[in-house]
């Protein structure tokens, strides 16, 4: 089945704890995403990825990192997480870069 | 003006009546449009993609009205398993300008008994 997984599902975490959310996709696609949405807000994107060790900030970057070394594994990094870093976050692919497949979404909550 | 603008609703409608959603853009250059489904706290997923004039599958219509840079969404014979929050988007032009779709914040449909 063709689908975009991420984990954990949710998280309660601590601030300043550092923390991984995994995203992996099985359709082969290049174009890997990371949303956060925020009520008001919308889908707001943090980071991009064309291909391959190619990544580029999006419209939120700020408190965040992202890897791509293989081409199904887009994972997430906070550092040093912060309150305002609690959020709604999509990881998506696609694979020409306009129709995007979202995995189900992470809950993360930074205490 | 903001990229993509929708009207956050909610629009509360009995079953089987007619509703439509208009979304405005601002990059009259854009080619190619997508309506997004989002349940409660769940992932978007694709519903419709409009490269033309229009598009239609179903019960639902969107349509395309370049000249004053709006799509709708048109949903005949609302069904209560239609409640959910649509978001319109509209992908960059040009195409490589970091694949950063632009999402509006989504139109809160509501269809009663």
């Amino acid at each position: 089945e063709a689908q975009v997984t991420q984990n954990p599902r949710y998280l309660i975490t601590v601030t300043g704890k550092k923390l991984t959310v995994t995203c992996s996709q099985n359709m082969n696609h290049e174009y890997m995403s990371w949303y956060r949405q925020d009520p008001g807000l919308g889908l707001r994107q943090i980071y991009y990825s064309m291909n391959v060790e190619v990544t580029d900030k999006g419209d939120v970057p700020e408190g965040y990192k992202v890897s791509r070394k293989e081409k199904r594994n887009f994972p997430l990094i906070l550092e040093s997480p912060s309150p305002n870093q609690t959020s709604l976050y999509f990881c998506a692919s696609s694979l020409s870069g306009s129709e995007q497949y979202f995995g189900p979404g992470t809950r993360l909550t930074v205490t | 003006r903001k990229e993509v603008e929708q009207d956050p609703g909610p629009f509360n409608v009995p079953e089987g009546a007619t509703v439509a959603f208009n979304c405005t853009y601002s990059n009259s250059a854009s080619q190619s449009f997508f309506w997004y489904r989002q349940d409660c706290r769940k992932e978007p997923k694709l519903l419709m993609s409009v490269y033309s004039s229009g598009n239609e599958d179903g019960r639902f219509t969107a349509q395309l009205n370049r000249a004053s840079q709006y799509i709708s969404l048109l949903i005949r014979d609302s069904k209560l398993s239609d409640s959910a929050t649509y978001l319109c988007v509209v992908p960059p032009n040009p195409p490589n300008s970091g694949y950063a779709l632009n999402f509006g914040k989504g139109t809160s449909l509501l269809v009663t008994p």
